[in-house]
């Protein structure tokens, strides 16, 4: 299957620090990317779509200069979470479309998605 | 953007075989279905994907009857490593996917 690796899988930081999430797509190329938040025992919430070369798309009630996307190449989108709070601490999980053309095998227009990455603001 | 109502928790046994439906009432005419399944502390993986009738793969099927205002996924000879969180989305081309409550399938020996 498509693989979407993320990385750091669990990053601990002090409160009023940034961190940086990245997502990558190891083997098929993704003009857009989304990231995720999910706290424990609840569903996925869609945070923005993040589409190479151009601003990413927030969703209402996510702050965009709280949470930076960067999509700068077709296998590569980064979250910067800047100055974390624990209000911020949560489960971070994005995911990558195949692109219909150049999926590779993998079923076009369907997201996959990383393993996730646990942050935790003390 | 479709929304989708699925059960909250089912609980199956070893060996048998689990459906779970899903209903879809306000599907777009280009809109794909797509089962996910989620462990806990784990990104969600694709289980299986369709657009009308019955789609098979090695872990599932999943069936759409004509009208596509439901699905349901199938998982045959449940195991206990099957526990987990099943996701139904709707959604194709360049929409986004919003995730409902999901179902929380737990199989017990």
């Amino acid at each position: 299957g498509a693989v979407v690796s993320q990385h750091p899988s669990r990053v601990i930081c002090k409160s009023g620090t940034s961190v940086k999430i990245e997502c990558r797509s190891l083997d098929f190329q993704a003009t857009t990317m989304f990231w995720y938040r999910q706290f424990p025992k609840q569903s996925l919430m869609l945070m923005a779509t993040s589409n190479e070369g151009s601003k990413a798309t927030y969703e209402q009630g996510v702050e965009k200069d709280k949470f930076l996307i960067n999509h700068a190449s077709l296998t590569l989108s980064t979250l910067t979470v800047t100055s974390a709070h624990p209000e911020d601490s949560s489960f971070y999980i994005c995911s990558a479309r195949a692109d219909k053309y150049t999926a590779g095998g993998k079923a076009a227009d369907t997201q996959y998605f990383g393993p996730g990455t646990r942050l935790t603001v003390l | 953007l479709a929304k989708t109502t699925q059960p909250i928790s089912m609980d199956s046994y070893e060996g048998q075989e689990v459906n779970i439906t899903c209903s879809h009432n306000n599907i777009a005419t280009n809109d794909y279905i797509t089962w996910y399944q989620q462990f806990p502390s784990q990104g969600p993986r694709f289980i299986i994907q369709g657009y009308k009738t019955k789609v098979t793969n090695e872990v599932a099927s999943l069936f759409i009857p004509a009208d596509r205002k439901s699905s349901t996924l199938s998982l045959p000879r449940v195991s206990l490593s099957d526990t987990a969180v099943y996701y139904c989305l709707v959604g194709g081309g360049y929409n986004k996917l919003i995730f409902g409550a999901g179902t929380r399938l737990a199989v017990h020996p």
